[in-house]
């Protein structure tokens, strides 16, 4: 089992409309982040948390320490919103980054 | 500021070679770290410095090395190349040994 599993696999949504992927881990974490990948390859990281919640336009990111569970939402979806999202924790004492499988989301317009 | 930058972005090598990739980090990052993304397994960790010191090491063979200049500036080099390393391999810099990751565009290695 990965320690670090990311729902839904897929998701395709219609522009405007709010969206919701999750990230549960098994392993203690330091930090968790929230990476945004688009088609070709390039990473963008949108969030590096340990603890409760952060906002960025219309993208929020949170994290419940206690049931090793994190959200990322978007709201107000737009198609240019559309790639690989990947949830990656960072175990306590380690620096060995465990990766999600990822979530490619789909905004139609 | 510049960002991240490596090179080579594109690298067609044969098994049994060895190639070595470089890896710039934005000015005045301390942590460089690198990834290996696949579309079977997805994104892995190969291993992270700090100031010149390899930190931790991700669960690959010892033909994968790196190592980190004074400058921050870093190379991982793959020996005995096999067919299974043909992936993107990406690398990140962050201020803080626990922080933001900036990653660069990535090196794409084919082997045939």
């Amino acid at each position: 089992k990965n320690e670090v599993e990311q729902s839904p696999q897929n998701l395709t949504a219609q522009e405007g409309e709010f969206i919701t992927i999750n990230c549960s881990y098994s392993v203690g974490i330091s930090a968790l982040h929230w990476l945004q990948q688009h088609p070709g390859g390039g990473i963008v990281s949108l969030f590096m948390l340990s603890s409760g919640k952060k906002k960025h336009g219309r993208l929020i990111a949170t994290i419940n320490i206690q049931e090793k569970h994190s959200s990322l939402h978007i709201t107000a979806s737009h198609p240019r919103d559309s790639a690989v999202y990947i949830c990656a924790a960072l175990p306590v004492n380690n620096n060995d980054m465990r990766f999600g499988a990822g979530t490619r989301l789909t905004v139609k317009p | 500021k510049a960002g991240v930058t490596q090179t080579p972005r594109y690298l067609i090598k044969t098994r049994g070679q060895q190639v070595t990739l470089s890896c710039s980090p934005i000015s005045g990052h301390r942590s460089v770290s690198w990834y290996q993304q696949t579309p079977g397994q997805g994104l892995q960790f190969l291993f992270e410095y700090f100031s010149e010191t390899q930190r931790n090491k991700g669960n690959f063979p010892g033909r994968f090395s790196g190592r980190q200049f004074s400058n921050s500036r870093s190379e991982m080099n793959v020996s005995t190349l096999e067919l299974g390393d043909s992936a993107l391999y990406l690398c990140a810099s962050s201020l803080a040994e626990v922080g933001k990751l900036f990653f660069g565009s990535g090196t794409q290695l084919s082997v045939l």
